[in-house]
C-alpha cells in the first residue's frame, strides 16, 4: 500500500518551453502533497507543500509564478515547469501524506528534467 | 538555522558486518526523526520513524537509536548485504498538519561482498 506514482519519468525540453509533472497516490487519498528538487549528489530541497483543494506554500526562494502547482484532488498534484532553463534542469520527486497513515511520506519515483 | 549532517564521506563496508550510519542535528527540535533509503535516479523509500520520546526502534535487521541530547541519531544495519549498498537519509519534522520534512545530506554506504 501507500504508492505514489510519477508520469513523466524523464522528459526533454526545449529552453523557454513548459512542462508539466504529476503526482498520483495509488491507494491512498493524499490531503498533502510536496514536492522537492534535487540536484546531483545533494539531498532533497523541499520546493513546496499543497493540501488539496488550496493554494501551494512555497519554500523561501522558490518563485511561485515559475514552478505552478496544483492540487485538484486528493489523489492528483501537478508541477508545471513555466519557460524552463538549463538551469531548471533537476530531479524532481513528489511525495503524499494522508494523517491517517501517520507522520511518514511516501514518495514517487522522480521525474529527471533536461532543458536544453 | 536548521542543520542536519550525516557521515560526509561514503561508508564502506564488509559483507556481514553492521553498518552504522550518523545524524547530527543543530537549532531544530524534531517531534520525529525518519530514516529513508534512496537508490539512483529514484524516489526515496521510507524504512523507519522514531519518535522523540523514543529511545530505540527496531524493523528486521535495522535499528534508529535518537538521542534528543546529543541530537544525534544512529541507524545500524546488521548482517549488511551487498544489496544494501543505497544512500540512506534522515529526515526530521515536528509533526502537525502539514508536517514538513528537513532532510539530512545522505550517507552513500557501500556493502563489498
Amino acid at each position: 500500500g501507500a504508492v505514489v506514482s510519477q508520469h513523466p519519468s524523464w522528459v526533454i525540453c526545449k529552453s523557454g518551453t513548459s512542462v508539466k509533472i504529476e503526482c498520483r497516490s495509488l491507494d491512498f487519498q493524499a490531503t498533502t502533497m510536496f514536492w522537492y528538487r534535487q540536484f546531483p549528489k545533494q539531498s532533497l530541497m523541499l520546493m513546496a507543500t499543497s493540501n488539496e483543494g488550496s493554494k501551494a506554500t512555497y519554500e523561501q526562494g522558490v518563485e511561485k509564478d515559475k514552478f505552478l502547482i496544483n492540487h485538484a484532488s486528493l489523489t492528483l498534484s501537478t508541477l508545471t515547469v513555466t519557460s524552463a532553463h538549463p538551469e531548471d534542469s533537476s530531479f524532481y520527486i513528489c511525495s503524499a501524506r494522508e494523517p491517517e497513515l501517520g507522520e511518514t511520506q511516501y514518495f514517487g519515483p522522480g521525474t529527471r528534467l533536461l532543458v536544453l | 538555522s536548521q542543520k542536519i549532517e550525516q557521515n560526509s564521506e561514503a561508508l564502506n563496508i564488509q559483507e556481514g558486518k553492521t553498518a552504522t550510519l550518523t545524524c547530527n542535528y543543530t537549532n531544530y527540535s524534531p517531534a520525529y526523526l525518519q530514516w529513508y533509503r534512496q537508490d539512483p535516479g529514484r524516489g526515496p523509500v521510507f524504512l523507519l520513524l522514531i519518535r522523540e520520546n523514543e529511545k530505540e526502534k527496531r524493523k528486521e535487521r535495522l535499528k534508529v537509536t535518537f538521542d534528543t541530547t546529543l541530537k544525534q541519531s544512529l541507524f545500524h544495519i546488521t548482517a549488511s548485504q551487498p544489496a544494501d549498498s543505497a544512500t540512506y537519509l534522515c529526515a526530521l519534522s515536528r509533526g502537525g498538519a502539514t508536517n514538513k520534512l528537513i532532510f539530512g545530506t545522505g550517507t552513500l554506504l557501500a556493502v563489498q561482498p
